[in-house]
């Protein structure tokens, strides 16, 4: 059963764009959800988290947004740019445990 | 060398051969992880290390078999694999087993013919 459910599985932008990728959860039990970047040839990195205490978390232009009613929460990139191209997850893990569970991936690309 | 490295970053493999994989991290963390990465899937946590004592393996065959010899290092024994093990194996490690954020080493591309 997968735990948590990410779309779309690709994503094409125009430069300048607003690029939103969305992510589902069951687990009530989460409290932490970040989102990795994956360009080609690398490993995942950490883009930025969010915990259920807030509703919205804003670094640059990447911002996340959460509901927790709905348990869903959701990445957007604003002013997407052509190194935004990536890969880009979304994950979920609740406190004392070791394990984080990761959506599918979605392929960005943002085309000039 | 800084963050997380993995050697080799390919490797093609019989079903028959026996290799491993090395994986080495300068961060000064005490947790480590196996993950393997495979198209349109998540991905699958393998094995967890925590101060070198593993702590996670989840339902892995056993032609996988993890080593970790101290915290800076993590190793994966592969025997007799499959077609279906080809994928990429990330490395990753963090600071302890919890939510900390856990950095990601570039990988291993397998391929088993």
């Amino acid at each position: 059963q997968q735990q948590v459910k990410q779309s779309p599985q690709s994503l094409i932008v125009q430069k300048g764009g607003i690029s939103i990728i969305n992510c589902a959860y069951e687990n009530t039990a989460f409290d932490y959800f970040p989102w990795y970047q994956q360009f080609p040839g690398k490993g995942p990195a950490l883009l930025i988290a969010i915990r259920p205490d807030v509703s919205e978390k804003k670094e640059g232009r990447f911002t996340i947004s959460f509901n927790k009613s709905a348990k869903q929460f959701s990445l957007h990139i604003m002013d997407s740019q052509p190194g935004d191209s990536a890969t880009y997850f979304c994950a979920a893990s609740r406190d004392g445990g070791n394990q984080f569970y990761f959506g599918t991936g979605t392929s960005l690309t943002v085309i000039p | 060398e800084t963050g997380v490295t993995q050697t080799p970053r390919h490797l093609v493999m019989g079903m028959t051969n026996k290799k491993s994989l090395k994986c080495e991290q300068h961060l000064g963390h005490n947790a480590m992880y196996w993950y393997k990465q495979s198209a349109k899937k998540p991905l699958e946590l393998m094995f967890v290390y925590n101060f070198k004592e593993q702590t996670e393996n989840n339902s892995v065959p056993s032609r996988f078999s993890p080593e970790c010899p101290n915290s800076s290092h993590l190793f994966l024994h592969l025997h007799t694999l499959q077609p279906e093990d080809s994928a990429l194996y990330l490395c990753a490690s963090s600071q302890s087993v919890s939510t900390d954020t856990q950095y990601f080493g570039p990988g291993t591309r397998l391929t088993v013919l």
